[in-house]
């Protein structure tokens, strides 16, 4: 059974850092990429950054690029999201999901299974 | 602005059916990429509808479908239920933005 678990989700205050790490199971994590994807109060799903299941493809959102940076630690199945001078905007609830790919194109990932999310406020 | 464009809200009475649009252009849809479909209901996690364009995971009910042609792709549910009343997001990968981006997202309210 796939599970998908967020955690250090709280409140930082604006230009502060926050570390977000996503814990899976169930599945043979090194064989899969990990997105994060967002969702700011009363606004839609934004996607902003892939952990790679091999390490070799760095795509960011133009919101967060230069300040979110990812990694992943296979041997712990987790994956975790570096955010910097964080802002405001920054604020919503920050979920991890698998990537998996349709086909033999490698960009055709769909997102099957989503973790509950973790609540980020930016404020002072 | 998003590369996929969805309209903001549709609306059906139960057993009715509706179609949700979703508009891109030469860099996602048009150049080939899948369109995925998902439902989310505000506090629950996004569940996915449809992968491929056209495939649904198990246990999604036939009444949703989905659909790709051109630069576009619609998803349509049939039989509306008063469960179906929820926001729907499309989502592709774009080659311009090197990016994977969602459709704006669609209010389904079930009358």
């Amino acid at each position: 059974q796939v599970q998908v678990e967020e955690s250090g989700g709280g409140v930082v205050r604006p230009g502060g850092s926050l570390r977000l790490s996503c814990v899976v199971s169930g599945f043979t994590f090194s064989r899969y990429s990990v997105h994060w994807v967002r969702q700011a109060p009363g606004k839609g799903l934004e996607w902003l950054t892939i952990s790679s299941y091999d390490g070799s493809h760095e795509d960011s959102a133009a919101s967060v690029k230069g300040r979110f940076t990812v990694s992943r630690d296979n041997s712990k199945s987790t994956v975790f999201l570096q955010m910097n001078s964080l802002t405001p905007e920054d604020t919503g609830i920050y979920h991890c999901a698998r990537g998996h790919r349709f086909g033999s194109t490698w960009t055709n990932h769909y997102f099957d299974y989503w973790g509950q999310g973790a609540l980020v406020t930016v404020a002072s | 602005q998003s590369a996929l464009t969805q309209p903001p809200s549709v609306s059906g009475d139960p057993g009715q059916r509706v179609t949700i649009s979703c508009t891109g252009g030469s860099s996602n849809i048009g150049a080939g990429y899948e369109v995925h479909w998902y439902q989310h209901v505000s506090g629950t996690v996004p569940k996915l509808l449809i992968y491929g364009s056209t495939y649904r995971p198990s246990g999604v009910p036939d009444r949703f479908s989905g659909s790709k042609s051109g630069t576009s792709a619609s998803l349509a549910i049939t039989g509306l239920q008063a469960e179906d009343d929820a926001e729907y997001y499309c989502q592709s990968y774009d080659n311009s933005l090197s990016a994977w981006v969602f459709g704006g997202g669609t209010r389904l309210t079930v009358l």
